[in-house]
Formats: structure tokens, sequence, C-alpha cells
């Protein structure tokens, strides 16, 4: 079955701070990809990372970093820094053959930082 | 700004009125996908379109019905709906079908209310 997990429902820090935002997920595929998209108060899905299951490499992209370990199947996110914009719902995806090829998101994680 | 426009932003229609969502991408993208998500939850998959045909239906009910006019247009009508089918509806596309053709790019939603 294809499952994505976000335990983390919501999580405030103040500016500066830094986060992580936890991404566990299950799948039976061997080929799959992961995502992690944004989503402000405004209501866009904002794409933010797209990962294949054999780039295991860490990337990262000014304030943003992730860690991909497929030995726990988890897709961290952390934000580094925190910052007031950065203040929005953060989901991760998955999609693979057993999906359709289709996109299955986690529950998503809201991240209030606080000035 | 976004590259997929969805129009109008706010929709109110009663349960007896015929209204329609419009989504437009002119990034050359082949998929079109309509999702809705309620509030605090992710979005959930409604219907694909892949090259302006509907490729999946997510056993959504008779009273949304999706139209592909051509590759860059995409339609929700709407027909007899409920109060419960109040939600943000988002368009998205990628490339081409699945996450191996890449992202989802999303537009900023239509937010509908139904009285």
């Amino acid at each position: 079955a294809q499952k994505v997990t976000q335990a983390q429902t919501e999580i405030s820090v103040v500016e500066k701070e830094d986060v992580t935002l936890d991404c566990v997920y299950e799948t039976r595929d061997t080929t799959y990809y992961l995502f992690w998209y944004k989503q402000p108060p405004s209501g866009e899905l904002v794409f933010l990372i797209r990962r294949n299951s054999f780039d295991e490499q860490n990337e990262i992209s000014g304030r943003y970093s992730w860690n991909f370990q497929k030995s726990t199947s988890s897709f961290n996110f952390t934000i580094t820094a925190s910052q007031v914009v950065d203040s929005a719902v953060y989901f991760c995806a998955l999609s693979g053959p057993n999906t359709g090829n289709q996109f299955y998101f986690g529950t998503g994680t809201s991240l209030t930082v606080i000035p | 700004d976004t590259e997929v426009t969805q129009t109008p932003k706010h929709l109110v229609m009663g349960m007896t009125n015929k209204k329609s969502l419009k989504c437009e991408q002119h990034m050359g993208h082949r998929a079109m996908y309509w999702y809705k998500q309620k509030a605090k939850k992710p979005p959930e998959l409604m219907f694909v379109y892949s090259y302006e045909k509907l490729s999946i239906n997510e056993s959504v009910p008779s009273r949304f019905s999706p139209e592909c006019p051509n590759s860059s247009l995409l339609n929700l009508h709407l027909h007899a709906l409920q109060p419960e089918d109040s939600a943000l509806y988002l368009c998205a596309s990628s490339l081409g079908q699945g996450a191996v053709s890449g992202e989802l790019f999303f537009g900023e939603g239509s937010r509908l209310t139904v009285l």
C-alpha cells in the first residue's frame, strides 16, 4: 500500500530557529518519486523539490535542505533560520506505479513562524 | 505568478445552480488535473486528463462534470451540488501524466461555497 505519514500536525517556531518537518512513506514500488509542496494561505501549492528513489543525495537550496534516507523510508525537510514568510502548510507526496503514477499527499504539517 | 490560472477565485452557488470552474495553462503541458481540498486536509484527486482525454475519474459523483476543450483548457461543470461539496478546487498540470514526467504545477484554486 502507498502511504505518506506526516506525524507533525502543527509546529510553531520563533523566527530564526531551525525546524525539521518529517515525512515517512510506504511503498511497494522500487521506482518512485517524492515531493515537497508548500501551501501558503493564498491556496496555491508551490513545488519545492522532486526526488527519485535512486537518488539519495541530500539537497540544499538556500535555507531549505532535504534528507532522503531509503533505509528508514524518510524524506525530511529542514528550514534553517526560519522566517515569517515560511509560515504555511507543507505537504510531502509520493508517486509511483502503484498509485497509477498519480500523487499521494500526506496530511500536511502546518508551520507557524512567530516574529 | 502562477502559470496555471483558475477562475473564478471565489464562487457561491445554490444547490440548484449550474456553474463552471475554469483552468488555463500555457506551458505546453499535456496532463491536467482537478483536485478537491477540504480545510486542513490534503488535496484529493478527482480527474486527470492526458492529451485531452479523460484518463482517471476517481469515482467522482456525476454532479461534477469535467471537460477539456483543448490542451490548454480544463473546465469543471457543477450542477446540483450539495453543501458538503464546499471546498477549494485546485487545478494542476504536468508535462505528461505521472511523476515520471515531472512535478505538478498548481493554480491558486477556486474556493467554492454551496448554500
